[in-house]
């Protein structure tokens, strides 16, 4: 595809329910990275994937969140239990692979949204 | 504990004159710096770079200027135009030798071009 693709661009759910957010990175990117964005705050790094392998979770907030990308190329975001808090634009990135000159590419974003 | 320090939340600019966008970091460990502009509902593009090899990089109406010893970065844009208009943020990554990390972000400057 011409960009980094994400879906849903909006999702609205209640307290306490799962959700999955997708991300379809640029093709042959080996290089994934998803970031939160809440409002006024820049975006902030959650995890960062080499091929299928987590290299980097340490933005991960607490066991709630969960991320695959078992083929090496689209991810889902996984939230457990959501909560208000959670509640924040999630930022997909990718990179041609991640080494050097680490310019990321960004999708639109999810908007998420708990009630 | 912010890494990435924008302190103008907004900046106000005549079309014609130049921007001049600031971002100060404390890592010194970062060693690559970018520009992303955002428009509303949209994702951060990437705009320009610069390595910590540099002290100026150029493309266009757009020169990232960085200043190691002070870890303080500029963007110039001049001519300024009303599609410039838009909130940046700048970001900064750290090699590791798993790759790249993931960017750490300022909190962004919007920017304003009044005709």
């Amino acid at each position: 595809g011409a960009g980094v693709s994400q879906t849903p661009s909006n999702k609205v759910t209640e307290k306490g329910k799962y959700v999955e957010l997708r991300c379809d990175p640029i093709s042959g990117h080996t290089a994934l990275y998803w970031y939160r964005q809440s409002l006024g705050q820049g975006p902030e790094f959650l995890i960062y994937f080499q091929g299928t392998g987590a290299a980097d979770d340490s933005g991960l907030p607490n066991d709630r969140f969960f991320a695959v990308r078992p083929e090496g190329s689209v991810s889902t975001l996984k939230i457990q239990r959501t909560e208000r808090g959670d509640s924040a634009v999630y930022l997909c990135a990718s990179s041609l692979d991640g080494f050097g000159k680490n310019i990321q590419y960004f999708g639109a974003g999810t908007r998420l949204s708990v009630l | 504990d912010q890494q990435v320090k924008q302190n103008s939340p907004s900046l106000s600019v005549q079309e014609g004159r130049i921007s001049i966008l600031n971002c100060d970091y404390t890592n010194s460990m970062f060693d690559y710096f970018l520009w992303y502009k955002k428009y509303p509902a949209e994702g951060p593009t990437f705009l320009i770079s610069i390595s910590s090899i540099k002290d100026k990089n150029e493309d266009g109406r757009f020169t990232v200027f960085l200043n190691k010893s002070a870890k303080h970065l500029s963007l110039h844009i001049v001519p300024s135009q009303p599609g410039d208009s838009a909130v940046y943020f700048c970001a900064a990554s750290a090699y590791s030798g798993g790759g790249a990390d993931g960017l750490t972000f300022g909190k962004g400057t919007h920017l304003i071009i009044q005709p």
